[in-house]
């Protein structure tokens, strides 16, 4: 069982690029965290999504960032108009669904976005 | 809400010698406390969590957690180190129920194992 996949690992973007990060989840999850790291900082909750839905963003940026997770393919850190300040690692994580009790979440291997 | 505060930022140490990182929170009710481990350029990997029941923790790697509710922490230890320790380590807790589920993080201590 593949775990969560992140790509691409690193991104590099000039000043007002765009930059779009991708996550599959583990087989048979259906919630998905992105998180960012800053450095010698510990992870910041960025958004919690479910397939086509967004059910925690308040931990986004309210300018510039956005996310998806459709029904078919990889959830989306969409990040426009990039600042040096986005240089960051974003870690996505995923976990089952939600019964109500504890489930743990997987983490992927982060994207490190270098913003020049 | 609830925080974590993780007071060494760094912590050097001989191969083969005990460590402890501490780790204490805050919160006004009962939180689920973990600690997760992240080697270089890696994603986090989940050491060992405290959900309810016996105190002491026992996680991968030889690594142990002891829940203190009267004094708020959750101190990782480990009794020998190894080379293959050298990793950032991050506490976190977790309300149990309700909200969105997601975790704070503490901003990490660096664990560094000198031969």
């Amino acid at each position: 069982n593949a775990g969560v996949m992140q790509n691409p690992r690193h991104l590099v973007r000039r000043r007002g690029q765009e930059a779009r990060l991708r996550c599959s989840p583990m087989k048979g999850h259906s919630h998905v965290y992105w998180y960012r790291q800053l450095p010698e900082e510990g992870l910041k909750f960025m958004v919690y999504l479910q397939k086509e839905n967004i059910i925690d963003e308040s931990g986004m940026p309210k300018e510039r960032f956005s996310a998806e997770f459709p029904k078919e393919g990889p959830s989306i850190l969409r990040i426009q108009q990039v600042v040096r300040g986005d240089s960051a690692a974003y870690f996505c994580a995923s976990s089952p669904r939600i019964s109500g009790t504890y489930n743990e979440q997987f983490f992927g291997p982060g994207t490190r976005l270098t913003v020049l | 809400a609830q925080s974590v505060t993780q007071l060494d930022s760094q912590v050097p140490v001989f191969e083969e010698a005990p460590v402890e990182l501490r780790c204490n929170y805050s919160s006004s009710v009962s939180v689920y406390l973990f600690w997760y481990v992240q080697y270089p350029n890696q994603g986090l990997q989940l050491l060992l969590k405290y959900l309810s029941g016996s105190t002491l923790v026992k996680g991968i790697n030889g690594f142990e957690a002891e829940f203190n509710k009267s004094q708020t922490s959750f101190h990782l230890r480990k009794p020998s180190v190894h080379i293959s320790d050298t990793a950032e380590y991050f506490c976190a807790v977790r309300l149990p129920s309700g909200g969105s589920y997601i975790p704070t993080f503490g901003r990490g201590t660096s664990l560094i194992v000198h031969p």
